[in-house]
């Protein structure tokens, strides 16, 4: 089974510049997540979907970033324009989906991310 | 909200020797706790999970940990370390109605001496 695909691994810009990153889900995976990681720091939540509907945002700098999931599978992660303090690790990650039943976990899988230097 | 604490940013230990890496959670209703694993320009790749089964749960690579309610901890402990251990390694806790959404701790760096 093929895992979460992330593209591309390594991408420099320079500031003001857009870039747009691609994350395909682990097949039938409702749930999808974008993180950024800075270094030496946990993943912290951007975004998340349950299918093509974002239910969590309020970590999305909307100014700059947006994100689309359509038809509820691949998703795309843009920022315009990019800024020096943007340069992370963008991670994608996907899970099954709890469906609404209660305390179900899920677990994620993660793709490799998408390393991004602003210069 | 959850809250994660990893308690050391860095931890070395010799090889052979037991690695202990610490993690304690705030939780106003029954947590999921989970240990992820990342190598150096990779994603994080999942070592064990704990889903209100057994206390004590084992993992991928001879890891386990001991889920503690009274101390909220769940600690990863391998008995003895090996060089391919190296990495960053990240506690993280899920919460909400579908346990969708999760929360990381900022992970502990660990070096294993030769």
């Amino acid at each position: 089974e093929a895992g979460v695909v992330q593209s591309p691994r390594y991408k420099i810009i320079e500031k003001k510049q857009p870039v747009a990153f691609w994350c395909n889900p682990i097949s039938g995976h409702n749930t999808l997540y974008w993180y950024l990681q800075n270094l030496g720091q946990g993943p912290e939540l951007l975004i998340r979907y349950e299918n093509e509907e974002a239910v969590d945002d309020s970590q999305l700098p909307k100014d700059r970033f947006s994100a689309e999931r359509l038809k509820g599978v691949d998703s795309t992660l843009k920022i315009q324009p990019a800024e020096l303090g943007d340069s992370a690790v963008y991670l994608c990650a996907s899970s099954p989906g709890g469906g609404g039943v209660a305390g179900v976990y899920n677990e994620q899988f993660f793709g490799p991310g998408t390393r991004l230097t602003v210069l | 909200a959850q809250s994660v604490t990893q308690l050391g940013s860095h931890v070395s230990v010799s090889e052979g020797a037991l690695v202990l890496l610490r993690c304690n959670y705030s939780s106003s209703v029954p947590p999921y706790l989970f240990w992820y694993v990342q190598y150096p320009n990779q994603g994080l790749q999942l070592l064990l999970k704990y889903t209100s089964a057994a206390t004590l749960v084992k993992g991928i690579n001879g890891f386990e940990a001991e889920f503690k309610k009274s101390e909220t901890s769940f600690h990863l402990t391998k008995p003895s370390a090996h060089m391919s251990d190296a990495a960053e390694y990240f506690c993280a806790v899920s919460e909400g109605r579908t346990g969708n959404q999760f929360y990381f701790g900022t992970g502990t760096s660990l070096t294993v001496i030769p």
